[in-house]
């Protein structure tokens, strides 16, 4: 079974930071099967990053993926103030064929 | 443009079963296009994936929640639902149903979700 760890679990910064979100894998995963979410308070989560380092339709470019077999990067290049929340990594394709990380929350210093 | 809405009670009493149904809309239950996803999300607590039915009905399930899961499709009603039997209060949540695209593993459209709250 693959386990998703995220790290920090809380990240204080101010806006115009640069924020670095850390997923590691329990064992090595393909990057294409890599996602990350963010999620804020009273909604849904919103896929941001798939096949690591893809973003999605619409998302900004300050947000960008990295990585790869277990160590994954999530990188908001400057903070803007939409962009404090809580943010998953996810794997699929896997066993458990899905998964996510426990999730860091991002916080306004 | 797939949306998703999920109904069903908001209270639930220990030991009984759950049961929620998604609605989808912009798109069909019995598309090969897409695959269908309930996911919760406990207070205080992170995501958790519940489990998947896909176009050929092959259904995958957490196994941490397998025993008690299932995930039945009823495409004349472009619906399918998730029945979670013998819950407790851990299985307090919003409950979330979402889908994404055959071939690929991400959730790309996600309903608004339902807080399920089970006490007696």
């Amino acid at each position: 079974e693959i386990v998703l760890t995220q790290s920090p679990g809380t990240l204080s910064l101010s806006p115009g930071e640069r924020a670095t979100l850390s997923c590691r894998a329990s064992q090595s995963i393909n990057s294409r099967y890599l996602a990350w979410y963010q999620q804020k308070p009273g909604q849904a989560p919103r896929l941001l990053i798939s096949g690591a380092s893809s973003r999605a339709t619409g998302i900004p470019d300050r947000f960008s993926g990295s990585g790869s077999r277990t160590d994954f990067t999530l990188t908001i290049s400057r903070l803007e103030p939409e962009d404090f929340a809580v943010y998953y990594c996810q794997q699929y394709g896997n066993s458990p064929p899905f998964s996510f990380g426990q999730g860091t929350k991002l916080e306004i210093k | 443009q797939l949306q998703l809405q999920e109904s069903g009670p908001g209270l639930v009493k220990p030991s009984e079963t759950l049961s929620l149904t998604c609605t989808a809309s912009g798109g069909s239950i019995g598309s090969s296009n897409y695959f269908w996803a309930w996911i919760r999300h406990p207070p205080g607590e992170g995501l958790e994936w519940i489990g998947t039915i896909y176009y050929s009905r092959s259904t995958y399930y957490n196994p941490s929640l397998k025993s008690r899961v299932t995930i039945p499709v009823d495409t004349s009603k472009n619906q399918f639902s998730l029945t979670l039997n013998s819950v407790t209060v851990a299985d307090t949540a919003v409950y979330y149903c979402a889908s994404g695209y055959s071939g690929f593993g991400t959730f790309d459209y996600w309903g608004q979700g339902i807080l399920v709250t089970v006490s007696s």
